[in-house]
């Protein structure tokens, strides 16, 4: 089985500034979809950000990006230019390819502070 | 992009009752979708995935028949939580699996259980 940890429980950063987020997963899997998604207080799940693991280029979204690194299974998400919208918690999930497999693992989650 | 909605949005109810949470994909055909859990300040469990037509499939530990779903159509999936306790308050999330095109999934706004 799938799982993904996400070893920092609250990171703050100031606005304007960079902050990057920790996710690491394990999978017996060659290919598969990872994903940042951002839960504001509101509890609605946002997708942030999305990457195939055949995909050797590292998607980015405006102000965010990710570093994949799939031999280290390491997937961390960055936000540039910080703003106090972006304050939420942010979870990193896997999902597997194939048609059985298309729910999501989730990871414990990331509680995003964004000072003014 | 694609909607998912859920009703009701938050309920309250006695002890020994039972609760139903609507969960429609409202511009797409989904034929499968997930219900998660969600305990404050943790993360998304998945709880059952729901495929129309068919019995749905529980996660382990989840019990079948205190938490009946049902997924009549390609648009609706019913949870019912029956004869609740306060255990079982809890924030639940459902998400639709778009049958065409890339099987994206969505995810609803959640619904807030509180049993009295």
């Amino acid at each position: 089985a799938q799982t993904v940890t996400q070893s920092q429980p609250e990171m703050s950063v100031q606005e304007a500034e960079t902050v990057t987020l920790s996710c690491t997963y394990d999978t017996s899997e060659s290919d598969y979809y990872l994903f940042w998604y951002k839960q504001p207080p509101s509890r609605q799940m946002i997708l942030v950000i999305r990457q195939e693991a055949y995909k050797q280029q590292n998607a980015t979204e405006n102000r965010f990006s990710v570093n994949f690194q799939k031999a280290a299974k390491s997937f961390s998400l960055k936000i540039s230019d910080s703003q106090l919208g972006d304050a939420a918690m942010y979870f990193c999930a896997y999902r597997s390819l194939d048609n059985y497999g298309q729910n999501f693992v989730f990871g414990p989650g990331t509680r995003l502070s964004v000072l003014p | 992009g694609a909607v998912v909605s859920q009703h009701p949005s938050r309920v309250i109810c006695k002890s020994g009752t039972s609760v139903k949470i609507e969960c429609r994909s409202l511009d797409f055909q989904a034929t499968t979708m997930f219900w998660y859990r969600q305990f404050p300040k943790q993360s998304l469990m998945l709880m059952a995935t729901s495929n129309e037509g068919s019995k749905a499939t529980y996660e382990q530990g989840v019990e079948k028949d205190k938490f009946l779903i049902n997924h009549a159509s390609l648009t609706l999936s019913t949870l019912t939580v029956t004869s609740a306790h306060p255990e079982d308050s809890s924030f639940y999330i459902c998400s639709a699996r778009d049958a065409s095109g890339y099987n994206e999934q969505f995810f609803g706004p959640g619904t807030r259980l509180t049993v009295l």
